[in-house]
């Protein structure tokens, strides 16, 4: 079964850093794109971030780039998020999900709110 | 990456079909048959309905269809249940390996 465990989030102030984990079994990870996406409080799906799988390639949406960095450890199953310089509109439940097909997300985690507030 | 554009809202009785359309550009839904759907019922994680524009994930109802015309792509629902109510979010490679989502749609079964 597959499966996708995020931690990491909580309440954060404005300029301060997190960094969110993702830990992925139940399938081969090194085989799969994964990605982040994330989703404010009462709004829509907003992609954060893919990485390749092997990690040689990266992208971001303009919003984070320059302040999150994705990355992941094939030997430990695991996806990360290092996100700096918060803003409190980065406010949001974070998911991490698997890559399927071309461009498609097949699997989710339950996700993890990071809060950012003063 | 702006968001594609998406009804706010859609709505059905049971047992009749309502579609939902997700418009964007060349740069993206027009550009690549590459566009996904997702329900995400409250409180809960997206799931996958629909990728490549109009193919189906095994274990999804073949109520559920997907379509697109130029930078236009749609999801249909027949024979609507109860369940079926959601919101609904379209997806759309980008180019450069970004991903751009929909702005998302509430679908209410009457």
């Amino acid at each position: 079964e597959v499966q996708l465990v995020e931690s990491g989030g909580g309440l954060v102030q404005p300029g301060g850093s997190l960094r969110l984990s993702c830990a992925a079994s139940g399938f081969t990870f090194p085989a799969h794109w994964m990605s982040w996406v994330r989703q404010a409080p009462g709004k829509g799906l907003e992609w954060v971030a893919n990485i390749k799988e092997d990690g040689s390639v990266t992208s971001y949406v303009d919003s984070v780039k320059g302040r999150f960095a994705i990355s992941r450890d094939n030997a430990e199953n695991s996806l990360y998020l290092q996100m700096n310089s918060l803003r409190v509109d980065d406010t949001a439940v974070y998911y991490c999900a698997k890559g399927y097909a071309v461009a498609a997300r097949d699997y989710w985690g339950q996700g993890t709110l990071v809060t950012v507030s003063s | 990456q702006s968001a594609l554009t998406q009804p706010p809202s859609a709505s059905g009785s049971p047992g009749q079909s309502v579609t939902i359309s997700c418009t964007g550009t060349s740069s993206d839904v027009g550009g690549y048959n590459y566009v996904s759907w997702y329900q995400q019922h409250p409180g809960k994680a997206p799931k996958l309905m629909i990728y490549d524009v109009s193919e189906r994930p095994s274990g999804v109802p073949d109520r559920f269809s997907g379509s697109k015309s130029g930078n236009t792509a749609s999801l249909t629902v027949s024979g609507l249940q109860a369940e079926d109510e959601a919101d609904y979010y379209c997806s759309s490679y980008a180019g450069s390996n970004d991903l751009v989502f929909g702005t998302g749609t509430k679908v209410t079964v009457l």
